[in-house]
């Protein structure tokens, strides 16, 4: 298996709502991302996770939650966004977290968040 | 902090030309650029990378340059076909767990 697979592709929210993506890799792969991606713009880093630990957290608020339950598994805990955040979020990982690893992208979840 | 500029930001080819993307960034700490290509409404996917111990890659129809010591890297794609009409990120890893994106270039191949 050479993919990066992500639940649900769409997902509708209301504000008030708790929801959660998943995402999972069965590549082995000891390193994996969260990004979000709005319309005509570059993926934007939000987490990094290596060997199920969380290493980066680039300031995202608290809103959004990370998890790694295991070395194939990560989840992205949502809870009372705005609607700014509706957005694609996606998955990505690499086989560690070193300058040289090429990282693979999920097809993403297409958030929006009403 | 890492900067990538990538150039041009919308790019429109005859089918059949040559399309080339640029990328200079500022920080010569890096050792790796892949290049990504996303069509509408998919995943970014990996097209061609380099490391810095390599001043070309060629995979088919697609190459890649670095000039390390100018620090910029290229994207030449030749004998264009619609399938190539997507959205192209460059990106560099400068030495850390972060991948640094371009801001992307709108490839258009006119049939």
């Amino acid at each position: 298996d050479t993919e990066v697979t992500q639940t649900p592709k769409h997902l509708v929210m209301g504000m008030t709502n708790k929801k959660s993506l998943k995402c999972e890799q069965h590549m082995g792969h000891r390193a994996m991302y969260w990004y979000k991606q709005k319309a005509k713009k570059p993926p934007e880093l939000m987490f990094v996770y290596s060997y199920e630990k969380l290493s980066i957290n680039e300031s995202v608020p608290s809103r959004f939650s990370p998890e790694c339950p295991n070395s194939s598994l990560l989840n992205l805990h949502l809870h009372a966004l705005q609607p700014e955040d509706s957005a694609l979020y996606l998955c990505a990982s690499s086989q560690e977290t070193s300058a040289q690893e090429t990282q693979y992208f999920g097809p993403g979840t297409r958030l929006l968040v009403l | 902090g890492e900067n990538v500029e990538q150039h041009p930001s919308t790019l429109s080819v005859q089918e059949g030309d040559s399309a080339v993307i640029k990328c200079t960034y500022s920080d010569s700490a890096s050792n790796y650029f892949p290049w990504y290509k996303q069509e509408l409404g998919k995943r970014p996917q990996l097209i061609i990378d380099i490391r810095s111990n390599v001043g070309e890659k060629k995979d088919q129809r697609i190459a890649v340059t670095l000039n390390k010591t100018a620090k910029h890297f290229s994207l030449h794609i030749t004998e264009t076909q619609p399938e190539d009409s997507a959205v192209y990120f460059c990106a560099g890893n400068f030495g850390n767990e972060k991948l640094t994106f371009g801001t992307g270039t709108r490839l258009t191949i006119i049939p």
